[in-house]
């Protein structure tokens, strides 16, 4: 099966300062790039994806990039909010292996 | 989009007994898959059920322990069975749904919360 490792484990920001979350994966064959948030208690939902033609694809305050050939991909929050407080899973695709997790904590 | 709903949303049990999770889908799918997330872990999956055959279980998961129908293409159930304190977890099914280009985004039940005493 892949591997698929989250760094860091957990983060600590200051509200609106970025953060930024690396996803390394080991199926060279991974295609799809999800980022999965799960605030506590609740179930994990998309927030961003990329596809393997895209180096780096922006949704407001989030932003996911690509690197194919390190196999490896990240996601950044900038201007963070206490919102943003939740845990966050890289999933690659098409194996159905989620990342270690990582959990962003905003602090006021 | 899918919307998912589970049964129960969580249960208190007694080790040695079982209890059956039921998964429902507002719409047909093909493929619908277990996860088990044990506290502060990531998502691990258990196996995956396409209506009309066996469910496909991933390494350290056996069939006797964790049977599975899918009976349609919108409902599954997972059994956790002869439970013991180990198996108390956050159960969640989920689903793929197809996008253009060839990919498919998932979607998550609300999941089960298992306590085994």
């Amino acid at each position: 099966g892949e591997n698929v490792e989250q760094h860091p484990s957990t983060l600590s920001v200051q509200e609106g300062d970025s953060a930024v979350i690396k996803c390394t994966y080991s199926d060279s064959a991974s295609n799809y790039f999800p980022w999965y948030k799960q605030e506590l208690g609740k179930r994990p939902q998309l927030i961003i994806d990329i596809r393997s033609n895209v180096g780096e694809k922006k949704d407001q305050r989030i932003a996911v990039t690509l690197n194919k050939t390190a196999k490896h991909f990240s996601l950044h929050i900038t201007e963070t909010q206490p919102e943003d407080s939740a845990v966050y899973f890289c999933a690659p695709n098409p194996e159905l292996t989620f990342g270690t997790g990582t959990r962003l904590q905003v602090t006021l | 989009s899918a919307v998912i709903s589970q049964k129960p949303s969580r249960d208190i049990c007694q080790r040695g007994t079982s209890l059956t999770i039921q998964c429902q889908v507002d719409s047909q799918v093909t493929m619908m898959f277990w996860y088990r997330q044990q506290p502060g872990q990531s998502l691990t999956l258990i196996a995956t059920a396409n209506q009309g055959s066996e469910a496909t279980y991933e390494s350290g998961f056996v069939i006797d322990k964790f049977p599975i129908s899918r009976p349609n293409l919108t409902f599954s159930t997972l059994t956790v069975s002869n439970m013991s304190p180990e198996d108390s977890s956050i159960y969640l099914c989920s689903v793929e749904v197809g996008l253009a280009g060839n990919y498919n985004e998932q979607f998550f039940g609300p999941g089960t919360r298992l306590t085994v005493l």
